[in-house]
């Protein structure tokens, strides 16, 4: 599986965009993003997935470049309760799906504040 | 709609003692899975239901057992708890096997 490569915290003003990046420069071509949050002592909570287009959802945006290489995910209003470790995994959608790893790595630790 | 739930929230267990932790789901899910995840790793699979019926070992299975009650619910036993299995249990569900998964909120477990 490919790795990724995530700054460990970032910090975003109540009511702004949070904009977080994600490297995976070794993704292969049968391998999706996928997004995870964590917020303290709850279990992951899955966000958002693509593969090559951008994609939104009622929670997210997720804008991958073209040429796979990175990705940012784009929460357009954090809020307080946004406030959680963010994980970037790539992985093939079969083994994400099949009962299989979810290796979530350090990921970002995003805070937000009032 | 609870979604998943897990018991108990917290255990604290001496080497040697044995218990189930159990988890049930109200999405009429087909699959469950059971993780452990470990300070500043990831998550790690432990078992897996990809059906009512069914059962299979993930990742790191050794050391512990798993049932499918019923479709609903999936619990997860320690015969003999060791040290080394301190750690955050996570119990999942998905509505097929190759499905988004939903968590359970963890059970945290301490074996001295």
């Amino acid at each position: 599986d490919a790795k990724t490569t995530q700054p460990p915290s970032m910090d975003c003003a109540e009511g702004r965009a949070a904009n977080l990046p994600c490297n995976h420069s070794t993704i292969s071509g049968n391998e999706y993003v996928y997004w995870y949050r964590q917020i303290h002592s709850q279990g992951p909570q899955y966000i958002i997935h693509g593969l090559k287009n951008n994609e939104t959802n009622e929670m997210a945006s997720l804008i991958i470049t073209e040429d796979r290489k990175s990705s940012t995910l784009i929460l357009p209003h954090a809020t307080l309760r946004d406030t959680a470790v963010y994980y970037c995994i790539v992985s093939p959608f079969e083994a994400h799906n099949q009962g299989g790893k979810l290796i979530f790595g350090q990921g970002t630790e995003l805070s937000v504040k009032p | 709609n609870a979604g998943v739930t897990q018991t108990p929230k917290f255990q604290v267990l001496k080497t040697g003692q044995s218990m189930t932790l159990q988890c049930a789901q109200d999405m009429n899910h087909n699959s469950m899975y059971w993780y452990r995840q470990d300070p500043g790793m990831g998550l790690r699979l432990i078992y897996y239901s990809a059906s009512e019926g069914t059962t299979d070992k993930g990742e790191v299975p050794n050391g512990y057992n798993v049932s499918r009650l019923n479709k609903r619910e999936f619990s997860l036993r320690l015969e003999s708890a060791a040290p080394s299995q301190t750690s955050v249990y996570f119990c999942a569900s998905s509505l097929a096997f190759k499905d988004t998964q939903y968590f359970g909120p963890g059970t945290r477990l301490t074996v001295l």
